[in-house]
């Protein structure tokens, strides 16, 4: 599976967007991007995955750009329950047996 | 509160000791995890079972012994263990082992003396 980058961590206001940028520059096609988030003491949850075109769930939108070598998780209204690690993985369609394989991830600090 | 429900949520143990570990969905998910955490870094692959089949063993020393009794259930045993071996112990479980998210349970925290 193609590797990513993440800034190692991140601020933002309590009721703004949280913006989070991940680099995936070696996608291949037949590859997904996910997110998962992990708060402290707590298992990793999921958030939302995308192929190419933008998803939106409950918790946050997918943006994937044209050439999919990077995409952004918008949280739209960030609230300090959202402070976690988020980890951006790319995992490729039924291959390799259901690797899930976790970066180092960002961590995202909200504020009041 | 999660769906996959991992048991101890604590467990200390000694060296010479043997301990399991259990995890427990009821969701009908065919695909199940074992990942260890240590502090401050991600979660790393353990093993996955298919449809109660080990698929995949990321090299992982025989003092870990995962067990699939049915699929609901997992187990991870533990023998002979080292203190490096304490860590966060993460079960997850999936409707399928290619492509559907992960749902993870809250770990046991392993501590090995």
């Amino acid at each position: 599976d193609a590797k990513t980058t993440q800034p190692t961590s991140m601020d933002c206001a309590e009721g703004r967007a949280a913006n989070l940028p991940c680099n995936h520059s070696t996608i291949s096609g037949n590859e997904y991007v996910y997110w998962y988030r992990q708060i402290h003491s707590q298992g990793p949850q999921y958030i939302i995955h995308g192929l190419k075109n933008n998803e939106t769930s409950e918790m946050a939108s997918l943006i994937i750009t044209e050439d999919r070598k990077s995409s952004t998780l918008i949280l739209p209204h960030a609230t300090l329950r959202d402070t976690a690690v988020y980890y951006c993985i790319v995992r490729a369609y039924y291959n390799q047996g259901g690797k899930l394989i976790f970066g180092q991830g960002t961590e995202l600090s909200v504020k009041p | 509160d999660t769906e996959v429900t991992q048991t101890p949520k604590h467990l200390v143990m000694g060296m010479t000791n043997k301990k399991s570990l259990k995890c427990e969905q009821h969701m009908g998910h065919r695909a199940m995890y074992w990942y260890k955490q240590k502090a401050k870094k991600p979660p790393e692959l353990m093993f996955v079972y298919s449809y109660e089949k080990l698929s995949i063993n990321e090299s992982v020393p025989s003092r870990f012994s995962p067990e699939c009794p049915n699929s609901s259930l997992l187990n991870l045993h533990l023998h002979a263990l080292q203190p490096e071996d304490s860590a966060l112990y993460l079960c997850a479980s999936s409707q399928d082992p290619g492509f559907s998210p992960l749902h993870f349970g809250n770990g046991t925290r392993l501590t090995v003396t």
